[in-house]
């Protein structure tokens, strides 16, 4: 159980266009998902916090006009990455945590990651 | 920001335990420490988490000192594929994960 997935794995856009990745929690509701962004031997960044039917709470220097979330649904978040540069190349990941309350113990499930190279 | 130090690198034998350290000296009383691995190229895996007690699992034991200001993750048979980043979190009251830089295991045939 607790399978988080991501699409596309893998994405190649030009720079000025905008690209779009989705996340979704197969197999439990998830009321909060996580954005990361990973550069080449770097740890995780956390970019922001997404709330079902609420707005996204951002991390500080993460730009929101730049980076747009949208967390619809219980299974599914999305990420825009808009007018992208090659700047924004990097390893993007989502996480999803289970449950609707609020615990100490709610564990997150990581998906598998989209590598996004902008040329 | 991170609130957990680890060493940059590790080795370990195949088939030896790898015990892997992690200091969070200013840990709050109810905090969890979470520990995940990450294989070149993927997401991080869930291992364990703890908050007071030792805890163990089919992957890995978690043992947390008396003052809760380190612990330590144990894989008790280290294989191959044991071979990752493995990154141990505290989880802030924002239920927030800060990744530091985490430790790299090499397990040595």
């Amino acid at each position: 159980g607790a399978v988080v997935s991501q699409h596309p794995s893998r994405v190649i856009c030009k720079s000025g266009t905008s690209v779009k990745i989705e996340c979704r929690s197969l197999d439990f509701q998830a009321t909060t998902m996580f954005w990361y962004r990973q550069f080449p031997k770097q740890s995780l960044m956390l970019m922001a916090t997404s709330n079902e039917g609420s707005k996204a709470t951002y991390e500080q220097g993460v730009e929101k006009d730049k980076f747009l979330i949208n967390h619809a649904s219980l299974t599914l978040s999305t990420l825009t990455v808009t007018s992208a540069h090659p700047e924004d190349s990097s390893f993007y990941i989502c996480s999803a945590r289970e449950g609707g309350a609020v615990g100490p113990t709610d564990t997150q499930y990581f998906g598998p990651g989209t590598r996004l190279t902008v040329l | 920001d991170a609130k957990t130090t680890q060493p940059p690198s590790m080795d370990c034998a195949e088939g030896r335990a790898a015990n892997l350290p992690c200091n969070h000296s200013t840990i709050s009383g109810n905090e969890y420490v979470y520990w995940y691995r990450q294989i070149h190229s993927q997401g991080p895996q869930y291992i364990i988490h703890g908050l007071k007690n030792n805890e163990t699992n089919e992957m890995a034991s978690l043992i947390i000192t008396e003052d809760r200001k380190s612990s330590t993750l144990i894989l008790p048979h280290a294989t191959l594929r044991d071979t990752a980043v493995y990154y141990c979190i505290v989880r802030d009251t924002g239920n927030q994960f800060y990744f530091g830089t985490g430790t790299s295991l090499t397990v040595i045939p």
